[in-house]
């Protein structure tokens, strides 16, 4: 299976920049998707395809990278945005990152 | 408006068998999959399988074969999972997720249920 690293946790301001990685143990293309999941919901899509905002979603959110190493953006972050964020590649059979927890100061 | 509503939390005994399903709607439900996920306490998400609305054909996470038999019923537009043979390995929330293929190759999922709740405990 394709292992998927995220940071644990992260802690910053609101109206600060934050990014969130995601590293792939093997190349998976841009075949990666990003989750927001808040304590007791469900997850919720914001990125498709590495790079591609899901409709609904805030510009503040955006994602990049390929091959084995992505990247999800939020700028500015608001206080609503106190979640889990979740990265997840289907270039094999999807697996999903083990999540970064992000807190606002 | 898509939705996926998901019965009820299930407290069964180990060795038991449980049934969730994942009602839908706002959509054409022969036309997409559905997808099954499971996500432990503090734990990440795990892929178990998908089944097309249209015709029932399924795939499995190799993990999960076994362990739980996807199927649909298209005349209420519902998606069902068996889990068998439950033990306190299987005590997990499971989302059902409408699953859509990108450029026919990615596999990601763009609706979530609300999660069920399985509690395996004598």
């Amino acid at each position: 299976d394709t292992v998927l690293t995220q940071s644990p946790a992260l802690a910053v301001s609101p109206g600060e920049r934050v990014t969130i990685s995601c590293r792939a143990s093997e190349s998976v293309n841009t075949g990666v998707y990003w989750y927001q999941q808040k304590p007791g919901q469900q997850p919720k899509l914001l990125i498709f395809g590495a790079s591609n905002l899901e409709s609904g979603v805030p510009a503040r959110f955006s994602g990049s990278g390929s091959g084995t190493d992505f990247t999800l953006t939020i700028d500015p972050v608001e206080a609503d945005d106190t979640a889990t964020y979740f990265c997840q590649q289907s270039w094999t059979d999807p697996t999903f990152g083990r999540g970064t927890k992000l807190e606002l100061k | 408006e898509v939705q996926l509503q998901q019965s009820g939390a299930e407290l069964v005994k180990p060795g038991a068998s449980v049934k969730l399903s994942c009602k839908t709607s706002g959509y054409t439900f022969t036309n997409y999959y559905m997808s099954w996920l499971k996500q432990m306490p503090g734990q990440n998400i795990e892929w178990i399988g998908n089944i097309y609305g249209g015709n029932g054909g399924t795939g499995y996470n190799q993990k999960f074969k076994g362990k739980a038999t996807l199927t649909v019923d298209k005349s209420s537009s519902t998606a069902y999972m068996d889990l068998s043979s439950l033990t306190s390995e299987d005590s997990a929330v499971y989302f059902c997720a409408r699953g859509r293929l990108q450029w026919n190759v990615y596999w990601y999922f763009d609706f979530w249920g609300p999660g069920t709740m399985v509690t395996v405990s004598s």
